[in-house]
């Protein structure tokens, strides 16, 4: 089946520096990849859209400068937290969408848990 | 504004037992509901729904949507623990960038 990889599962950084999130998909190819961020008990919030080759669609409320997305390639997406501060504390996981998968199109990573000290 | 909202948040019930998610829903050009189960991390596919009155089921998991309500509700019969989890309803529009909007998801505690 359609598998989505996602590194680093987890990350420990300091505030002010940057970290970024690779989302691979392994067997197809991502033509869109979209990135959510997650805290405690919470539902997944979209950030935003990326379709290959393009720029990404932010969501209302989404800082494009902080949260810094490329998809370069049809295998490969990523997300840069720039200058993280404790409140960029999150879990943050992707999903990528390609024609006709088993599971209706959509593939989630296994998440990256990033911690901002 | 596309909402989806979930119902309850947490449910704690023991081994055995039936339980009724919900998930009730306000989008424009609605084209279909998706279930999914997240434990630790990613989460999992396990229904999507476009026709109302139809009802999916794998095992001990069903759903069923309606359309004329905007609701759908996930059923879990004979629980057991492993089905602890959050499960996650979310909707997609016909139009726009294919994007699901998820609900808050319901915590689900089975006790043994």
């Amino acid at each position: 089946g359609a598998v989505v990889s996602q590194h680093p599962s987890w990350v420990i950084c300091k505030s002010g520096t940057s970290v970024k999130i690779e989302c691979r998909s392994l067997d197809f190819q991502a033509t869109t990849m979209f990135w959510y961020r997650q805290f405690p008990k919470q539902s997944l919030m979209l950030m935003a859209t990326s379709n290959e080759g393009s720029k990404a669609t932010y969501e209302q409320g989404v800082e494009k400068d902080k949260f810094l997305i490329n998809h370069a390639s049809l295998t490969l997406s990523t997300l840069t937290v720039t200058s993280a501060h404790p409140e960029d504390s999150s879990f943050y996981i992707c999903s990528a969408r390609a024609g006709v998968l088993g599971n209706y199109g959509y593939t989630f990573g296994s998440g990256t848990r990033l911690t901002v000290v | 504004e596309d909402k989806v909202v979930q119902s309850p948040l947490s449910l704690v019930v023991h081994e055995g037992d039936t339980v009724t998610l919900n998930c009730s829903y306000e989008v424009t050009n609605f084209r279909s509901l998706l279930w999914y189960k997240q434990e630790k991390k990613a989460p999992t596919f396990l229904f999507m729904l476009t026709s109302s009155g139809i009802e999916k089921k794998s095992g001990r998991l069903s759903s069923i949507l309606d359309k004329k309500e905007l609701f759908s509700i996930l059923n879990i019969t004979a629980t057991q623990t492993g089905d602890s989890a959050i499960y996650l309803c979310a909707v997609r529009r016909i139009q726009g960038a294919q994007k699901l909007v998820f609900g808050q998801g319901t915590r689900l505690t089975i006790n043994p």
